[in-house]
């Protein structure tokens, strides 16, 4: 067990539909990154938040947004659904390491797009 | 950004040491290196990370040449449950970073009995 909790476990919905995926990091990690895997495919990273901030950006659609709350626990809102956004969207939250830092993963948030 | 590059699968034998290389040509002077282990539809776990020379933990060893330009993680006697997609991340995710984080397209190991 990573420490990090994700919610759902499942989803599924029909396209144009908006949906929330709910993650909490471990107890005294600031950042929460959140991640999508398509089937056979890597992890693309989406977003970083910090402490309640934004910190880094890949490769997020405009029609996903995410925010991380003052309890720091993190919402990624998924919205206008279409069939490709079906994936595993994954969280993680860090701890800074003796090199930087290490992500711990949660066990995802299986999505389907029917 | 730093952009990685894995083999694609590799197969070994139960008992023997595997070493999986990633090449990132452009890392940067503020990139770690950090290696992840993912089984089927659960989430990343973090096996090592580095910096520069090698670094040892109680499962892996990462090693990293002098130009950085590429890693090797080792993997001392695999056992049939070390069957697993293997990534390599380049990034530097530190506080005060705004740097895209990039994880390879993971190197897929299958131990053999």
């Amino acid at each position: 067990d990573s420490g990090v909790t994700q919610t759902p476990k499942h989803l599924i919905t029909a396209t144009g539909q908006r949906v929330t995926l709910r993650c909490s990091p471990r107890s005294g990690d600031l950042s929460v990154y959140w991640y999508q895997q398509s089937l056979d495919q890597g992890l693309q990273f989406l977003i970083q938040y910090y402490n309640g901030e934004e910190r880094a950006k890949g490769n997020i659609l405009e029609r996903f947004s995410a925010q991380q709350f003052p309890d720091l626990h993190s919402e990624l809102n998924l919205s206008s659904l279409e069939l490709g956004d079906s994936a595993l969207y994954f969280c993680a939250s860090s701890v800074v390491g003796l090199n930087g830092d290490i992500q711990y993963f949660g066990a995802g948030t299986r999505l389907s797009v029917l | 950004l730093a952009k990685t590059t894995q083999p694609i699968s590799m197969d070994s034998y139960e008992g023997q040491e595997v070493n999986i290389t990633c090449s990132h040509n452009n890392i940067a002077t503020n990139d770690y290196i950090t290696w992840y282990q993912q089984f089927p539809s659960q989430g990343p776990r973090f096996i090592i990370q580095g910096y520069k020379t090698k670094v040892t933990n109680e499962v892996a060893s990462l090693f990293i040449p002098a130009d950085r330009k590429s890693s090797t993680l080792s993997l001392p006697r695999v056992s049939l449950s070390d069957t697993a997609v293997y990534y390599c991340l380049v990034g530097d995710i530190s506080s005060g970073s705004a740097r895209q984080l990039t994880f390879g397209s993971g190197t897929q190991l299958t131990v053999l009995p």
